[in-house]
């Protein structure tokens, strides 16, 4: 089945600095990719869509020059939190769709990144 | 917008017995999908079903879908540990391209 790796699955960082989180499918290509966030005990909250080649469509409420996305090739996406803060902690989450997928086609999740900001 | 909100939002059960988790949305859907997310992990895709579904089966996993009430319901029988997880309802709005919106999500514990 489809593989989507996400990297570092922990990180440990100081205000102020700057954390970068990698999306991979490994043996699909996804032009599109996600992003969410989650907080304990609660649902997915999408933050923005990744599109290969192209800007990032973001959520409302979400701060593009926060949340830094970039999708440089069909199969990575990553996710840069620059100036991180404490409220920035929290589980980031990537999915990816394959290539041939439609809207509503089902999703394929990397493992999660468990952001703590000190 | 459109939200899917998962009922009960915790379940605790015997193993062997069967657990059954209800998902309620608001507007018309292309599909309704069930994923499954262990702790720290990310979600597991489980089942699809369509609009023009009633039903569909998968293993252990039974899905029911009635439009005409906008729910679903995710029933797992001969529950075993290894189910424990939380479990979530995600729907696609019909008419649009917009993506999938996941509901908050029924923790499912399985009592060896």
């Amino acid at each position: 089945g489809a593989v989507v790796s996400q990297h570092p699955s922990r990180v440990i960082c100081k205000s102020g600095t700057s954390v970068k989180i990698e999306c991979r499918s490994l043996d699909f290509q996804a032009t599109t990719m996600f992003w969410y966030r989650q907080f304990p005990k609660k649902s997915l909250m999408l933050m923005a869509t990744s599109n290969e080649g192209s800007k990032a469509t973001y959520e409302q409420g979400v701060e593009k020059d926060k949340f830094l996305i970039n999708h440089a090739s069909l199969t990575l996406s990553t996710l840069t939190v620059t100036s991180a803060h404490p409220e920035d902690s929290s589980f980031y989450i990537c999915s990816a769709r394959e290539t041939q997928g439609v809207g509503g086609s089902p999703l394929h999740f990397g493992n999660g990144t468990r952001l703590t900001v000190t | 917008s459109q939200q899917g909100e998962e009922d009960p939002q915790a379940l605790s059960i015997q193993e062997g017995e069967n657990a059954t988790m209800n998902c309620s949305y608001k507007t018309s859907i292309n599909n309704l999908q069930w994923y499954r997310q262990n702790s720290g992990r990310g979600l597991v895709h489980l089942i699809l079903i369509r609009s023009n579904e009633r039903e569909k089966h998968s293993g252990r996993l039974r899905v029911t879908l009635d439009t005409s009430k906008k729910s679903s319901s995710l029933l797992i029988t001969a529950s075993r540990a290894a189910d424990t997880a939380s479990y979530f309802c995600a729907t696609h709005p019909s008419g649009s391209a917009r993506q999938l919106t996941f509901g908050s999500g029924t923790q499912l514990t399985v009592l060896p």
